[in-house]
């Protein structure tokens, strides 16, 4: 049971270069999220989804595109990456039960734009 | 969504009783109350969460006022791996974690 994985843990971008970061879990959790966390500062929500073909935007969602075609997956987007993007970006995975919500955290994921 | 309000940071000696303490004073009667840490820029870590009653784990006790307003997240035994940022946040039906700045613990020998 491994829980939340990103792909992959570093990377470097060139400024306008695209890519895809993958957030995969196996906890058949309904709900997925992607935060990205700034120096110094909390994590901020990009995008989640609340189930398998569905995404909704969250706090800071624009420079990003995410898609969830299957439920364990959800993938975040760059299309043409910004230094303003340099972060680290974290998945999180969650379930609804009777007490609330239980979320699983990724490791994150270091990117740097140049 | 209810706002949190926490102090930016404390200093707690190691082997006493950390208290960090939040004010939710717009929060709502179905909301919970979360509390996550986060070490050196791991992955947040869940601690403990409730709804009105006070709760207690292996880790850590919420104890929530009967108004709801503010709660306490203790940490019986603090111990210098308790070093973190720890989150208060307050969670709605629709289930989304919104962070705020949190507060800087550090645990000092």
């Amino acid at each position: 049971n491994a829980g939340v994985t990103q792909t992959p843990k570093f990377r470097v971008l060139k400024t306008g270069q695209s890519m895809t970061l993958l957030c995969a879990q196996d906890m058949n959790h309904e709900y997925m999220y992607w935060y990205r966390q700034d120096p110094g500062m909390g994590l901020r929500l990009i995008h989640y989804s609340v189930g398998e073909g569905t995404t909704a935007k969250g706090e800071v969602p624009d420079g990003y595109n995410v898609s969830r075609l299957k439920k364990q997956n959800f993938l975040l987007g760059l299309e043409s990456a910004a230094p303003s993007q340099t972060s680290v970006y974290f998945c999180a995975s969650s379930y609804r039960g009777d007490r609330g919500y239980g979320y699983t955290f990724g490791s994150g994921t270091r990117l740097t734009v140049v | 969504d209810a706002k949190t309000t926490q102090p930016p940071s404390m200093d707690c000696a190691e082997g006493r009783a950390a208290n960090l303490p939040c004010n939710h004073s717009t929060i709502s009667g179905n909301e919970y109350v979360y509390w996550y840490r986060q070490i050196h820029s791991q992955g947040p870590q869940y601690i403990i969460h409730g709804l009105k009653n006070n709760e207690t784990n292996e880790m850590a006790s919420l104890i929530i006022t009967e108004d709801r307003k503010s709660s306490t997240l203790i940490l019986p035994h603090a111990t210098l791996r308790d070093t973190a940022v720890y989150y208060c946040i307050v969670l709605n039906q629709g289930g989304k974690l919104i962070f705020g700045q949190g507060t800087e613990l550090s645990v000092k020998p």
